[in-house]
């Protein structure tokens, strides 16, 4: 079973303050990833990190950025957050293997 | 380009009757194929996985997958569903073993029926 956190898990939020959200993992993993997902719909990956100091915009643009100072950390962060920001985050991380590992997901709310 | 096709947006099936939910994907070699399930308001949990040799795979829960190259299908299966089965399942692909990115489908909400 994977270990992979997120925080918050839930976020409301009014419109143009900076938010980050968290996404932490104890395995030791060097890639990880962000998805953008909104309700019933498909993932959009978003941000990704081959590792430290290695970060990748994804297929889907997207004004949040990110950081990887350290294997096991890679929050997200979105400066002045906007109603068309609301949706559900998720972090993944990935090892050896082809699968990905998911955290629980952040869902963001901007009022 | 990799791309992963669920026909089905949404399907119902009664508790105790099989299933069957279907997925196409489009890659030029043999890809590595995965089934995630998403219980609402939660993350993705992996189900099974499809890298090579026997095309017939065993996942957690009871699911099953088989990967037909003919057919570029990874149909994922149950014989016999519980009403704790209910949500949303997504057929993913990735290139390959090193392939950093997985492309997802678009998913499959399944519903049971009492």
């Amino acid at each position: 079973e994977a270990d992979i956190y997120q925080t918050p898990r839930y976020l409301v939020i009014g419109t143009g303050k900076k938010i980050t959200l968290e996404c932490s993992q104890t395995m030791g993993h060097d890639k990880m990833y962000w998805y953008q997902q909104d309700p019933g719909m498909e993932l959009h990956l978003i941000h990704y990190s081959y590792g430290v100091n290695s970060t990748e915009k994804g297929d889907l643009s997207s004004e949040s950025t990110v950081s990887r100072i350290r294997t096991e950390h890679f929050p997200l962060t979105l400066e002045s957050a906007r109603p068309s920001h609301t949706s559900q985050y998720l972090c993944a991380s990935r090892g050896g293997t082809a699968e990905q590992y998911f955290g629980p997901g952040t869902r963001l709310t901007v009022t | 380009a990799q791309s992963v096709t669920q026909p089905d947006i949404h399907i119902t099936v009664s508790e105790g009757a099989s299933l069957e939910l279907r997925c196409n994907y489009s890659y030029g070699a043999t890809p590595y194929l995965f089934w995630y399930v998403q219980s609402p308001g939660q993350g993705l949990q992996l189900l099974l996985k499809y890298f090579s040799g026997d095309t017939l795979v065993q996942g957690i829960k009871g699911f099953e997958a088989e990967f037909k190259r003919s057919q570029s299908s990874f149909n994922l299966r149950k014989p016999s569903v519980h009403w704790s089965d209910a949500a949303e399942y997504f057929c993913a692909v990735g290139a390959d073993s090193s392939a950093s990115k997985i492309i997802f489908g678009s998913g499959t909400r399944l519903s049971i029926r009492p």
